[in-house]
């Protein structure tokens, strides 16, 4: 059963312009949420993440914010960059558990 | 900091051996590390968790005879495929966390494992 879930497999943006990735989870218990980037043939790499305990989280061009209430967290990108295009991964844990829940992942492709 | 490395990047095998896969935390001690596999397209599946020198913790649906973890030292875990089949091609990847980090865990680059 998956408990976290990104639905756009794909998303197709223009260089300079903002992307906005989307995540839901199920599982209430969740209250450590990350963002992993991942290119082709290599491990994912930490970007940011957020605590329950707050809704929203910066660092630099990316943002991710957070709704508990949907169970629904976002990160944007502005502006977006050619080197931002990769796979991005939402994933949830219940905080010191270690254990990560990840979604399937979106494709981001920054347009020139 | 934080660098996880895996041994091979890319492994071709026949159908039936056995083939090992390592993990390192070059940086860090890893009292926990983690499995992964992913398919094309997918999510990365936890397979499991282990502890250094304890037993390693099966996700449901993964064959613990079958997936052998070992997780020897704070630095290195391995990971061996028995008697490997075709469905066993996949891309597996390890992290490592150190407790002490607010990002998780840190991943290796990831191994490619194909079984003719």
């Amino acid at each position: 059963d998956q408990q976290v879930k990104q639905n756009s497999p794909s998303l197709s943006v223009q260089e300079g312009r903002i992307s906005i990735l989307n995540c839901d989870y199920t599982n209430s218990m969740f209250d450590y949420f990350l963002w992993y980037k991942k290119y082709p043939a290599e491990g994912p790499t930490f970007l940011i993440s957020i605590s329950s305990i707050k809704d929203k989280n910066e660092d630099g061009r990316f943002t991710v914010f957070l709704n508990k209430s949907a169970k629904h967290l976002s990160l944007h990108i502005v502006p977006s960059q050619p080197g931002d295009s990769a796979v991005y991964f939402c994933a949830a844990s219940v905080y010191g558990d270690y254990k990560l829940s990840f979604g399937a992942g979106t494709t981001v492709t920054v347009r020139a | 900091g934080a660098v996880v490395s895996q041994h091979p990047s890319w492994v071709i095998c026949k159908s039936g051996t056995s083939v090992k896969i390592e993990c390192r935390s070059l940086d860090f001690q890893a009292t926990t590390m983690f499995w992964y596999r992913q398919f094309p397209k997918q999510s990365l599946m936890l397979m499991a968790t282990s502890n250094e020198g304890s037993k390693a913790t099966y996700e449901q649906g993964v064959e613990k005879d079958k997936f052998l973890i070992n997780h020897a030292s704070l630095t290195l875990s391995t990971l061996t495929v028995t008697s490997a089949h075709p469905e066993d091609s996949s891309f597996y990847i390890c992290s490592g966390s150190d407790r002490g980090t607010t990002k998780g865990q840190y991943f290796g680059p990831g191994t490619r494992l194909t079984v003719t």
